[in-house]
């Protein structure tokens, strides 16, 4: 059965740490994986992967897809508070998406 | 442009109610899906609507039947609302399926008593 796995499930830092998300997959037809940040409501789209190796980066947020280990890192650098929320990984196959269960980040002051 | 559009917000049922949560897009996407979100468990698909006039079940279609009213509208309907349907619905949308990002509706908190 197709599925997405998260690590870890929840993570604590403080202001300025690095942190590092990890996401892998075993699903048919991969098309794309996606990350999204959701803090109080829905889901925000942050990076969408198809090729390997290439890193994709949005400021202090980075990520990078390894197709041959079916996986994905998400990067965050300089953390803020700003950066709590449940950070979520999201595999598109031919037809549809399937999560995570996601990553509950917090950053302490 | 209001992107995607959930109505209600809250909703509370008793056991054996029935209801519809709607939802509409104004971004002119092809694709539409329903979610539910429980606590550690991630979204999990209900049903997908990949183009107008065709929709399919998703991983957790039970208890649930959907309508795609014309291209902008995706409705959810519980026939028979249970206790385990308590969750928060989460409708989305997308240019296609396959390769683009979804977009997210605000989501619609439901209780089932």
């Amino acid at each position: 059965e197709d599925k997405v796995v998260q690590s870890p499930l929840s993570l604590v830092v403080h202001e300025g740490d690095t942190v590092t998300l990890n996401c892998s997959y075993e699903v048919t037809n991969f098309r794309s994986l996606l990350w999204y940040k959701q803090e109080k409501k829905a889901p925000t789209f942050l990076f969408m992967l198809t090729s390997s190796g290439i890193e994709k980066k949005s400021g202090r947020l980075s990520s990078i897809l390894d197709k041959k280990e079916l996986s994905s890192i998400l990067n965050i650098t300089a953390t803020q508070t700003g950066d709590s929320a449940i950070y979520l990984c999201a595999v598109n196959r031919n037809n549809d998406m399937r999560f995570g269960a996601g990553t509950r980040l917090t950053v302490k002051p | 442009n209001a992107g995607v559009t959930q109505t209600p917000k809250f909703q509370v049922l008793k056991t054996g109610q029935s209801m519809t949560l709607q939802c509409a897009q104004d971004m002119n996407h092809n694709s539409m899906y329903w979610y539910r979100q429980d606590p550690g468990m991630g979204l999990r698909l209900i049903y997908y609507s990949a183009s107008e006039g065709t929709t399919d079940k998703g991983e957790v279609p039970n208890g649930y039947n959907v309508s795609r009213l014309n291209k902008r509208e995706f409705s959810l309907r519980l026939e028979s609302a249970a206790p385990s349907q308590t969750s928060v619905y989460f409708c989305a949308s997308s240019r296609d399926r396959g390769y683009n990002e979804q977009f997210f509706g605000p989501g619609t908190r439901l209780t089932v008593l």
